[in-house]
């Protein structure tokens, strides 16, 4: 079975500053990738997804994660945050090979930017 | 384009009743999911739609749920009789069908917060 760890569930930053929000997971086969990010009283929104090719993937708004296989993470990074980036963020797996697999998420990680 | 819709944004009901949530999928999605999240923790999957037949429903907690989708456009999701663990906040979610090997990008909908007290 498929699990994501997201270790903080909080991390506060400065405007400014820059950002990095920790996603591991567990899968025994090849997996698709997701950020997704939400807003108060909004939906989620996907920020970025990895499906094969470039380990590296870049979002909407600045954000950028790294896949690693070796480790299995997959680590948001943005080089400055701004006070509009405070929102929860939810890293998610699914199983590759096919599009109608269901989303696995962590538990959240809330982005608290501060002036 | 109209996004996936959700209704009751939020209900509050006593232990006992029941609440039938409501899921307006993207116009021409024929996938819809059901997810939950109990408060603090992950966002737990409960089932798939493929037009009107359930792909998944392995995520289904107990059969006090029950989930349709009638002529394949919005879903409903019953909780009969509602307990105090089925708090939380659940989505709804939709997306295309490009084939089962192609990526297909899930949307979700702003959420039903459902208190039980």
């Amino acid at each position: 079975a498929q699990s994501v760890t997201q270790l903080d569930s909080q991390v506060p930053v400065f405007e400014e500053a820059p950002v990095e929000l920790r996603c591991n997971y567990s899968s025994s086969v090849s997996v698709y990738l997701f950020w997704y990010v939400q807003y108060p009283n909004q939906g989620l929104q996907l920020l970025l997804k990895y499906l094969s090719g470039s380990t590296l993937v870049k979002g909407i708004n600045g954000f950028e994660a790294e896949f690693n296989k070796s480790q299995t993470s997959f680590h948001l990074r943005k080089p400055s945050v701004h006070i509009s980036d405070t929102a929860e963020y939810f890293c998610a797996v699914s199983e590759g090979n096919t599009g109608f697999q269901k989303l696995v998420f962590g538990t959240g990680t809330r982005l608290l930017v501060s002036p | 384009e109209a996004g996936v819709t959700q209704f009751p944004s939020h209900s509050v009901i006593e232990k006992g009743q029941t609440v039938t949530l409501r899921c307006d999928p993207i116009s021409g999605h024929d996938n819809l999911y059901w997810y939950r999240r109990v408060m603090g923790k992950e966002i737990k999957f409960l089932l798939h739609f493929v037009k009107e037949s359930k792909q998944d429903e392995s995520g289904m907690p107990n059969n006090r749920f029950l989930a349709e989708r009638t002529g394949g456009t919005y879903s409903t999701l019953k909780v009969q009789p509602a307990e105090l663990e089925d708090s939380g906040v659940y989505f709804c979610a939709s997306s295309q069908d490009r084939g089962l090997w192609s990526y297909n990008e899930q949307f979700f909908g702003p959420g039903t917060r459902l208190t039980v007290l």
